[in-house]
């Protein structure tokens, strides 16, 4: 049974769509994350919730907008996309805030933009 | 702000070499230390992880030693295998901002039989 999972995993689209990627995690964690991967592989924190709560917004374009529907669900939503939206983008979950628990990574989605 | 510089790659080296990955940070505070692999296709598994000062994090044959006097977190193996070939990622991270993980640049690794 997969921890945390992502759909699509791959997602090719036009400049100017809107998007959205799916985040599931059957851990019972209370946070989860989304970052961002660029072509050289740099990774970088986007946005983290805890219980459905929005803990971190980093420099974000106001383009992309998390949303939390309960705490085992983090979605992304990207509007008007733009070719340096390509990337991998990886969704991870860890047990709460509390303490520095390990976090767990989905399997990436690879958002291609043409 | 927090920062993880590691050192280039791509690493090539040969089946049972000795693997050193070097990894310092910049943060103030008392940061939490990881070792993330990310295998070809993959998401990111963490390795290992150190809390506190001259703490060990092991596994797998990987260890790293987390120096506050050197802020430094290096990985190494003994003798590396085929198998781990794989993009090495070090990595920070602190309760107060959001327990968020600051990763370094990632090192490739490639390991010839």
């Amino acid at each position: 049974d997969t921890a945390v999972s992502q759909t699509p995993k791959y997602l090719v689209t036009q400049m100017g769509n809107d998007k959205s990627i799916k985040c599931e995690q059957n851990l019972g964690h209370d946070t989860m994350y989304w970052y961002k991967q660029d072509s050289k592989k740099f990774l970088k924190i986007m946005f983290s919730y805890n219980n459905k709560e929005l803990i971190i917004n980093e420099t974000v374009p106001n383009r992309f907008s998390p949303k939390s529907p309960d705490k085992a669900h983090l979605n992304l939503h990207i509007n008007s996309l733009e070719l340096g939206d390509s990337a991998v983008y990886f969704c991870a979950s860890s047990a709460d805030l509390a303490v520095v628990y390990e976090q767990y990574f989905g399997p990436g989605t690879r958002l291609t933009v043409t | 702000g927090d920062s993880v510089t590691q050192m280039e790659g791509p690493v090539t080296l040969s089946e049972e070499a000795f693997l050193t990955i070097n990894c310092t940070y910049t943060a103030t505070g008392y940061p939490s230390l990881f070792w993330y692999v990310q295998y070809p296709g993959e998401g990111l598994q963490l390795l290992l992880k150190a809390t506190k000062a001259d703490d060990k994090g092991s596994n797998k044959g990987f260890e790293a030693t987390y120096r506050k006097e050197t802020t430094s977190f290096h990985l190494e193996k003994g003798s590396v295998q085929v198998s781990d070939s794989a993009v090495y990622f070090c990595a920070l991270s602190r309760m107060e901002y959001g327990n968020k993980l600051v990763f370094g640049a990632g090192t490739i690794l490639r390991v010839k039989s």
